[in-house]
This record gives structure tokens, C-alpha cells and sequence, in this order.
């Protein structure tokens, strides 16, 4: 069965630290590949996403992700962390190569220190 | 323009009663998805509106979670006889069809059965 795995559960970083999160996915093809973060008493919101071509998306409020596919990972990058970016970051794929399901890793909350 | 609403944001009900969830997608999306999110499993797929097609209901857990999405727009969805294993985050998402890979989601409904 398809999987996500997110490895690490906390994070920790001071702010103006370089940032990365780990994702490692389990689908014989080319997956759909996403990451979302969900602040606090907010929704989920897409940071950025992989469906095809460059392997390194650049997304939104700084972020990028390199897929490498050689690894089945898809880790969500920053070069240096604002307070604001605490909060918690789910690693997803499209259920058998679609988007219409998504399968969530169980997230990593990321805590930002001044 | 609006995003994805839900409604109730809270609601506590006790064990036995039924409960609905309200979601209204964004206008013009006709694609619509539920997900939940609590402690024990994380963010699950529970069901999939495309259209007018039959929805994908595979991620429903039991025969007691129903869904119905009306005029293709707003879709509530059901538990009965809740139990205390069904309090959670309840959070709706939708994306323009099936070419829309991005699903935009909604703040949820925290769901907590006595």
C-alpha cells in the first residue's frame, strides 16, 4: 500500500536557520507529490507540488523541494527561517498516481526559536 | 474571492447522537473532498465528490459515515450513532475537476463526542 513517511515528529531551529524536512514516500511510479502546512487553528494550505519535469519546485513563502526519486523522498527546504514559519508540514501523494486522494504523512511540527 | 467555509466550527455532541457537517466549496470547484484528522490516525481520505459521477466513498470507516453533496456545491456529511472514537477534525476540500490537482481546504470541524 502506498505511504508516507515524515521521520521527524518536532523540529526545532532558530530563526534565521537553513531548514529540512524529510519525506519519504513508497509508489513504483512517478508520483503526485505535495507539501502543506497548517498553522495553527488554520486550514491546510499547499506550499508547493511535483507532478512532472524539474525535480526541484520552488513554492510559496520561500520554500522549495527537491524529488529525487533514486531516494522515494521529497524534502521540503528553506535557506533561513522566520518565526512565522512555525507550525505544522504534511508531506502527501496522490493515492495510485492521481491527486484527487491524497495520503498525508503524519506531519512535523516545526518550532522556531528567536 | 471566498475560500472553502465549514460549519459548525465546533461541536460537541454526546455519544449515540447524530451529527452533520456542513462544507461549502469554493464557487465554481467540482471537486469536493472530506478528510479527517485526529490524533491516533493523522489526516485521513474519507470521501470524494467529482461531478455528478458516484462519489469514491473508499475511505468512509464505517456504514454509520454518509455523505451527500447537493446541486453539485455543498455537501454535509453525516455520522450516526457517534462514538467517542469519532471526535476529530473533520475538514473539507475542493479543487476545480479533475484536471485540478491543487485542493484548497477548509479551517474544519473540531468534533468531540462525550
Amino acid at each position: 500500500a502506498q505511504s508516507v513517511t515524515q521521520p521527524d515528529i518536532h523540529i526545532t531551529v532558530s530563526e534565521g536557520a537553513s531548514l529540512e524536512l524529510r519525506c519519504n514516500y513508497s509508489y513504483g511510479a512517478t508520483p503526485y507529490l505535495f507539501w502543506y502546512v497548517q498553522s495553527p487553528g488554520q486550514g491546510l494550505q499547499l506550499l508547493l507540488k511535483y507532478f512532472s519535469g524539474d525535480t526541484l519546485v520552488q513554492g510559496i513563502k520561500g520554500f522549495e523541494a527537491e524529488f529525487k526519486r533514486s531516494q522515494s523522498s521529497f524534502n521540503l527546504r528553506k535557506p533561513s527561517v522566520h518565526w512565522s514559519d512555525a507550525a505544522e508540514y504534511f508531506c502527501a501523494v496522490g493515492a495510485l498516481g492521481g491527486y484527487n486522494k491524497l495520503i498525508f504523512g503524519a506531519g512535523t511540527r516545526l518550532a522556531v526559536h528567536p | 474571492g471566498a475560500g472553502v467555509s465549514q460549519s459548525p466550527s465546533n461541536k460537541v455532541t454526546e455519544k449515540g447522537k447524530d451529527v452533520e457537517l456542513r462544507c461549502d466549496p469554493i464557487s465554481g470547484h467540482t471537486a469536493l473532498y472530506w478528510y479527517r484528522q485526529s490524533l491516533g490516525q493523522g489526516l485521513e481520505f474519507l470521501i470524494y465528490f467529482q461531478g455528478n459521477s458516484a462519489p469514491d466513498k473508499s475511505g468512509l470507516p464505517s456504514d454509520r459515515f454518509s455523505a451527500e453533496r447537493t446541486g453539485g456545491s455543498v455537501s454535509t456529511l453525516t455520522i450516526q450513532r457517534t462514538q467517542q472514537e469519532d471526535s476529530a477534525v473533520y475538514l473539507c476540500a475542493s479543487s476545480l475537476g479533475p484536471a485540478g490537482e491543487t485542493q484548497y481546504f477548509g479551517p474544519g470541524t473540531r468534533l468531540l463526542v462525550l
